[in-house]
Order: structure tokens, then sequence, then C-alpha cells
């Protein structure tokens, strides 16, 4: 079974900042298989990036992906404040899909 | 307008069943394969169950597998998940979503999702 860590687990920053967030499998994945969500309270989540760096439509250039093998990580150049939310790094394989336990981004 | 509506949640004693329905509009239904997520009050997602686009293919988490059934009207255009031998931890709010790919049996994410309903399973 395939478990995701994400790290942090909390990230405490400013408007304008760059920020990475971090994506660890237990073992080697298949890029295609590794999405990104944002969530909001009380909003359902919504995807930002699949197939590890493919921007879903809609989102704005500001977010991008990348990694390979059991590291991947979302980054956002620059923080605007509608990106203070919960991210979570998402993988189907193995008949099964796996979430990341979340990184909350929050305002300091 | 492309759109999930889930309803059938509630407060349910543990050990009883229910049924969800997750009514799809604004996009070809049977094209895509749809997936249950859920989460616990305060907690994260947890990936549920996913049916293939044509309904032939199921699979469960291991959380659920044995209880949970998924399954799908194509002909309604509405995705169910019935819940049986519910336990306290299955209280969460539970969204349908939609895979991402158009007729794969290849699952790459959930571009669409419901507003979510809530399920109590309390005595």
């Amino acid at each position: 079974e395939i478990v995701l860590t994400q790290s942090p687990g909390t990230l405490s920053l400013s408007p304008g900042e760059r920020v990475t967030l971090s994506c660890r499998a237990t073992q080697s994945i298949s890029s295609s298989y590794l999405a990104w969500y944002q969530q909001k309270p009380g909003q359902a989540p919504r995807l930002l990036i699949s197939g590890t760096s493919s921007r879903a439509t809609g989102i704005p250039d500001r977010f991008s992906g990348s990694g390979s093998g059991t590291d991947f990580t979302l980054t956002i150049s620059r923080l605007e404040p509608e990106d203070f939310a919960v991210y979570y790094c998402q993988h189907y394989g193995s008949s099964r899909g796996t979430f990341g336990q979340g990184t909350k981004l929050e305002i300091k | 307008q492309v759109q999930l509506v889930e309803s059938g949640g509630g407060v349910v004693q543990p050990g009883r069943s229910l049924r969800l329905s997750c009514a799809a509009s604004g996009f070809s239904f049977s094209d895509y394969a749809m997936h249950w997520v859920r989460q616990a009050p305060g907690k994260g997602l947890e990936w549920v169950a996913v049916t293939s686009y044509d309904g032939f293919k199921n699979y469960y988490a291991d959380s659920v597998k044995g209880r949970f059934t998924i399954s799908r009207d194509n002909s309604k255009i509405t995705l169910y998940l019935q819940m049986n031998s519910l336990r306290r931890e299955d209280t969460a709010v539970y969204y349908c979503a939609r895979e991402l790919n158009i007729l794969s049996f290849n699952y790459y994410g959930m571009d669409v999702w419901g507003q979510g309903t809530t399920v109590t399973v309390s005595s």
C-alpha cells in the first residue's frame, strides 16, 4: 500500500512569498497519476494539477508541479490572499486512491 | 453547467444502512468514471471508491470494502453509494467527484466535485 506524506503540516507565510509543498510516496509511483488539490473551509476540493505538472482548467500559472519517483512538489510562485487553504496530493494506483494528509497554508 | 449534487445523507445508528446518490448534469455522464471521497470532521480527504465509466469495474478503499457498494445508473445519470454496517468512523462529508479523463480505465484526478452530503453515524 502506497502512503503519501506531505510536509510541512502547516506553513505560515505572507502574500507575495513563494512556497513549495512536498509530497513523498513510500514507493516509486508513476508521475501520470499524481494530482494536487486545494480546499478552502466549507468547500469541496478543487483540482489544481494532474499528471504531476499539468494545470487544470482555469488554474493560474503561479501554480506549478514537479517531481518523479517518490518525491513531488507543488510550488506557488507568488502567494495571493485567496491561496491560503489546505493542499492535498493524491495518487491512484493498484486499484485504489490515496490522499496525503494535507498541508495547511495560513497567513502570517 | 457541469454539476454534481449529492443527497441521502443523515443521522443513522451504528450497524444500519444508508444510500447516497449523486445526480450529474451538464456533461456526458456515461463517458466518465466516478469517485466517492469522504472527509471526517476536521480531518483530511479519504478516497472511498471508484466505478468505471461503464459501471463494470469497481474498486474500494480497504476501510469500506465488503460494506460499501458503488454503482451507477447511466440512464438516470446518477451515481450511488450503498453503505451497510455503518460504523461511527464512517461519519464524514461524502463527496462524489468526476474522473478527469474521458472513457478511461486509468484514473488521473478528479476535476468536478459535488458540494457533499453529511453522514453521521451515532446512537
